[in-house]
């Protein structure tokens, strides 16, 4: 199994809708979590980091359930050009070694 | 500012050859990290330095992959009789200290014919 897991999709989001995606985490003694995003044969940005009270940032609010072990990524209102492959990262407590989900693509059509 | 720098962007070889991909850090970023990226997955960790010494080297796959950063700065991934399977992404990322958020290069693409 991997240690965390996201479903590749594609979603195919209407322009202005909301689309919502999970991933799940398989290690408890994760610390820190991310979500990233990467464009198409570019290098992953950090979009957001998640905190345990969830947290908002413009249109993309982020959730996390430790209890569940899954972190969530809400995007409002899609554009355009929030197509990407959206990864789900965590970090355990010990280093700074970040370890990716397989990415969950996204593709917002007018 | 400039960001993180890899060269080559691309290298093609024959399986069995030596590669080296280069890293250039942001200024002034002590800590550095390589990954792996194959196509249609995320990001797989390999190594990270904390200044010159490797501070976590747990996910280099086997010993004909090792990496250096001699004075603190830039660093080098070298890879040993190069398989086909080594082929993808090699991404790499720095930050100002560890636990400080991760800024990535653009990749160097390896192609292993």
């Amino acid at each position: 199994r991997k240690e965390v897991e996201q479903d590749p999709g594609p979603f195919n989001v209407p322009e202005g809708a909301t689309v919502a995606f999970n991933c799940t985490y398989s290690n408890s003694a994760s610390q820190s979590f991310f979500w990233y995003r990467q464009d198409c044969r570019k290098e992953p940005k950090l979009l957001m980091s998640v905190y345990s009270s969830g947290n908002e940032d413009g249109r993309f609010t982020a959730q996390l359930n430790r209890a569940s072990q899954y972190i969530s990524l809400l995007i409002r209102d899609s554009k355009l050009s929030d197509s990407a492959t959206y990864l789900c990262v965590v970090n355990k407590a010990a280093g700074n070694k970040l370890t990716f989900g397989g990415g969950t693509r996204v593709l917002v059509k007018p | 500012g400039a960001g993180v720098s890899q060269t080559p962007s691309n290298k093609v070889t024959e399986k069995g050859k030596y590669v080296e991909l280069r890293c250039d850090p942001i200024s002034g970023h002590t800590a550095l990290y390589w990954y792996r990226q194959s196509l249609g997955q995320g990001p797989e960790f390999l190594i990270y330095f904390q200044g010159t010494g490797a501070a976590d080297d747990s996910g280099l796959p086997n010993d004909r992959f090792f990496a250096v950063r001699p004075e603190g700065s830039v660093s080098t991934l070298k890879i040993q009789r190069t398989e086909r399977g080594d082929s993808a992404v090699y991404l790499c990322a720095s930050s100002l200290r560890e636990y400080n958020e991760q800024f990535f290069g653009p990749g160097t693409r390896l192609t292993v014919l």
